[in-house]
C-alpha cells in the first residue's frame, strides 16, 4: 500500500511566522502535490512536483513556496503565515504512468493561523 | 463554469437504496476520470476511477461516463450508513498529472 504521511495532524502558528510542512511517500513516486481544502471551496491545487527539484506552480501559489531536494520529501513553505492560510492542508503523489494514475493522499495537516 | 461540477447535496438515501452521484466537466478533453470518499475530517480515499465510455463495476460500486454528454456518475448499490460521506469527482484532462476536483457531493445514508 502507497504510503503518504505528513509530519503534524493539527498545527497553530501566530501571523508572521515561518511555517513547514512536509510530505514525505514511499512508493518512489515521481510526482507530488500540494492541496488546501476549504469548505465551499473544495481541492484547490498549490505547488506540484514531478521531479526532483522541479516544480510547477497550481492554482493558488502566492503565499507559498516548495521544496524538493530527494524524491521522497516534498515540503510546502508558508514564508509569512497570514490567517486565510488557515485551512486542511493536504499532500498526495501519483506515479508517472499516462494518465490513469490516481492521486493518493496523506492524513492532512489542519492549519491555523492566528 | 467551474471546470468540474457536482451538486453539493446532502443527498439524502435510505439503507438499501441506490445511490447516484453526478458530476459534469467542462473540458472535451478529458480522459481520466477518478471517485473519491472522504470522511469527515479525514483524507480522501480512492474508490474507483474510469478512461472509457460505459460502465465500470467494482462491488457495490459502478462508475459511468458518457462522454459525449460529459457526465460521469457513480452508483452505490445497497447504500449503508457507512457509506455516509463526502464523494469528489477528479478529471484528469491530458497525458500531464494534474487533477482539478469538483466541490463533492455530501451523501447521507439513513438507517
Amino acid at each position: 500500500d502507497v504510503k503518504v504521511t505528513q509530519s503534524s495532524r493539527y498545527l497553530v502558528k501566530r501571523t508572521g511566522e515561518k511555517v513547514f510542512l512536509e510530505c514525505v511517500q514511499d512508493m518512489d513516486h515521481e510526482n507530488m502535490f500540494w492541496y488546501r481544502q476549504d469548505p465551499g471551496l473544495g481541492l484547490r491545487l498549490i505547488y506540484f512536483s514531478y521531479d526532483v527539484k522541479m516544480k510547477e506552480k497550481g492554482d493558488i501559489p502566492e503565499g507559498y513556496s516548495v521544496s524538493r531536494e530527494k524524491k521522497e520529501r516534498f515540503s510546502l513553505i508558508l514564508e509569512s503565515a497570514s490567517t486565510n492560510q488557515t485551512s486542511m492542508y493536504l499532500c498526495a503523489s501519483s506515479r508517472v504512468a499516462g494518465n490513469r494514475s490516481p492521486l493518493h493522499f496523506g492524513n492532512g495537516t489542519r492549519l491555523t493561523v492566528t | 463554469q467551474k471546470e468540474v461540477e457536482q451538486n453539493s447535496g446532502p443527498l439524502s438515501v435510505p439503507e438499501g437504496a441506490i445511490a447516484s452521484l453526478n458530476c459534469t466537466y467542462s473540458d472535451r478533453g478529458s480522459q481520466s476520470f477518478f471517485w473519491y470518499r472522504q470522511y469527515s475530517g479525514k483524507s480522501p480515499e480512492l474508490i474507483m476511477f474510469i478512461y472509457s465510455n460505459g460502465d465500470k463495476e467494482d462491488g457495490r460500486f459502478t462508475a459511468q461516463l458518457n462522454k459525449a454528454s460529459q457526465y460521469v456518475s457513480l452508483l452505490i448499490r445497497d447504500s449503508q450508513p457507512s457509506d455516509s460521506a463526502t464523494y469528489l469527482c477528479a478529471v484528469k484532462k491530458d497525458a500531464g498529472n494534474m487533477l482539478t476536483f469538483g466541490g463533492g457531493t455530501r451523501l447521507m445514508v439513513k438507517p
